[in-house]
């Protein structure tokens, strides 16, 4: 079974200081994407970033990126320039390939930014 | 990005009725859209895999006859709560996919808050 894990329930930062939310999680699948879903107050998820399992490369949206790492199962989301905006729930996603496009979330993260 | 509205964003009915929620993508077709629910302060949880043209996919412990799902064309899906009771008030979310060449990804509606009284 697959499963994402994030260990920090919340977490605050500072207005324009740079944060980091760990995801972690478990599949035997070798072929995925993982996503990074926005919650905010008004309850709209958005979506932040998405990276695919093949590519290297870690994927950047602007001040959002990723620290993907393949072997240890780690997904984490860094916010750099953190803004009163951010402030949101925040969660990490698991998609497998041909799965049906099923999502497995996490349990989320509140993160809240201090002016 | 793509754009999915719901309908209606609250609704409030009496025990026993039953409310229907429409989730519609507003700028490209999908041929599969999920319904989820979302307790506060929680994460989503799936309750159906809804694909046009074709019965929807409940998730285990979900009753398919109480929460109807129908999925007549591709940018529109359609969750009815029958017999509402008050352990359904909830937020329902739903969202569609989008899948392409090197793209499979999941863009939410922005939820419909039903209190049952």
């Amino acid at each position: 079974a697959q499963t994402v894990t994030q260990s920090q329930p919340e977490m605050s930062v500072q207005e324009a200081e740079t944060v980091t939310l760990s995801c972690t999680y478990d599949t035997s699948e070798n072929n995925y994407y993982l996503f990074w879903y926005k919650q905010p107050p008004s309850r709209q998820m958005i979506l932040v970033i998405r990276q695919e399992a093949y590519k290297q490369q870690n994927a950047t949206e602007n001040r959002f990126s990723v620290n993907f790492q393949k072997a240890a199962k780690s997904f984490s989301l860094k916010i750099s320039d953190s803004q009163l905006g951010d402030t949101a729930m925040y969660f990490c996603a698991l998609h497998i390939y041909n799965q049906g496009g099923k999502l497995i979330f996490g349990q989320g993260t509140e993160l809240s930014v201090k002016p | 990005g793509a754009v999915v509205s719901q309908h209606p964003s609250r609704v409030i009915c009496k025990s026993g009725t039953s409310v229907k929620i429409e989730c519609r993508s507003l700028d490209f077709q999908a041929t599969t859209m999920f319904w989820y629910r979302q307790f506060p302060k929680k994460s989503l949880m799936l309750m159906a895999t809804s694909n046009e043209g074709s019965k929807a996919t409940y998730e285990q412990g979900v009753e398919k006859d109480k929460f109807l799902i129908n999925h007549a064309s591709l940018t529109l899906s359609t969750l009815t709560v029958t017999s509402a009771h008050p352990e359904d008030s909830s937020f329902y979310i739903c969202s569609a996919r989008v899948l392409g060449i090197g793209t499979d990804t999941q863009y939410f509606g922005p939820g419909t808050r039903l209190t049952v009284l």
